[in-house]
Formats: C-alpha cells, structure tokens, sequence
C-alpha cells in the first residue's frame, strides 16, 4: 500500500531534549516536505526537500533541521526542543503536484 | 511571495444543502491551487487541483472549485452536503515551479441532521 509513515505518532518530552522524527515513504516521490499544524494557523510549511541531498527552508525553519540522505526518508530533527515547538507535524510526499500527507505526530514540549 | 485567506473558520450547514467555502489568494507570479480535505485526526487528503487548463475543477467525493484570474478567487462548491463531509477544509497555493506551499488557516464545515 502506498503510504507516508511517521514515527512516532504521539511523544511529550522536555525542554532542550534533542528528538528526532522519521518519516518515510514508499512512492519513490523526489518531494518531500514538513508542516506543523496549530488552531488558527492552518499548515506551515517548515522545510522541504525536492531530491536527495537538496533541502530547502519553509515558511517556519527555526529551531528546526532536516536531512534527505536516503530518497525514502526525510526525518525531522529539533535539537534543542522548547515549549513553541508544541504542535501537530506533518511529513508529505509528492508526485507531481499532489501531495500525500502521513497521519501527523503530536508533540508536546514541558 | 503567496498568501491565502479563508474568510470562514466555521460552516455550518444543513444536510443536503449546498455548500460554498470560500479561498481567496494573492501571488505574484502563476499559482496552482489546492483544496484539502482533513477528517478528524486524520492527515489531509487532496479533492481537487488547479494546475492549468479549464478553471472548474472537480474533484472527489462530489466536491468542485472555479478558479477566477480576476478575482483571485479559488472558492470550493458541493451542491449537495452529506453527514460524512462533516470535516475541516484548506485551501493551499503554490508559485508554479516553486516547491514552496502555503496554506490557509481552514474552514470547519459542519453538516447538521
């Protein structure tokens, strides 16, 4: 089945405590993108990747880092997490211009 | 630089009445346009793409979309709601050739009995 996977689905950490989310696909699709979702703000974009190796900043790119070693997976990583980081995240991946978005991670940041 | 504006968070609407949600745009440069479904804690679906092409698209699940140039406009249209459509709705732009999306803040669409 063709799908974006996210791991995990659901994680509350501390303050400052390094953390990693993956993402992975199995569409070999060359895009591949990053959002947080909070109310009132809709989706933003934090970084997106259009091939290996090639990243690119969002609209939201601070406090965040990302690397596309591998076409399949594209993890987010929040170095030094803080409270403003509380959010639901999105991985996505596209062909052409459809997007196929993962079932979201919720973070919480103490 | 785009930008997009979801002039209603909420929709309320009886069942089997038409439905209207409105997206405006701005943009410098061509733009492709998007509307996205989001069930609840769910991830988001796409119902339907302009990309180029005649400006009514349509979509899945019953739904279409005009896009309009000179109004900037891109509004998302269902003649007919069901229970089932009971979710929250993006609109998204896209620079064409940029790989850079913005989406707006959502439309809740509730379908009441």
């Amino acid at each position: 089945e063709a799908q974006v996977t996210q791991n995990p689905r659901y994680l509350i950490t501390v303050t400052g405590k390094k953390l990693t989310v993956t993402c992975s696909q199995n569409m070999n699709h060359e895009y591949m993108s990053w959002y947080r979702q909070d109310p009132g703000l809709g989706l933003r974009q934090i970084y997106y990747s259009m091939n290996v190796e090639v990243t690119d900043k969002g609209d939201v790119p601070e406090g965040y880092k990302v690397s596309r070693k591998e076409k399949r997976n594209f993890p987010l990583i929040l170095e030094s997490p803080s409270p403003n980081q509380t959010s639901l995240y999105f991985c996505a991946s596209s062909s052409g211009q459809t997007q196929y978005f993962g079932p979201g991670t919720r973070l919480l940041v103490l | 630089a785009q930008s997009v504006t979801q002039l209603d968070s909420q929709v309320p609407v009886f069942e089997e009445a038409p439905v209207e949600l409105r997206c405006n745009y701005s943009s410098s440069v061509s733009v492709y346009l998007f509307w996205y479904v989001q069930y609840p804690n769910q991830g988001l679906q796409l119902l339907l793409k302009y990309l180029s092409g005649s400006t009514l698209v349509k979509g899945i699940n019953g739904f279409e979309a005009e896009f309009n140039k000179s109004q900037t406009s891109f509004h998302l249209r269902k003649p007919s709601v069901h229970i089932s459509d009971t979710a929250e709705y993006f609109c998204a732009v896209s620079g064409a050739g940029t790989y850079k999306y913005i989406f707006g803040t959502g439309t809740r669409l509730k379908v009441l009995a």
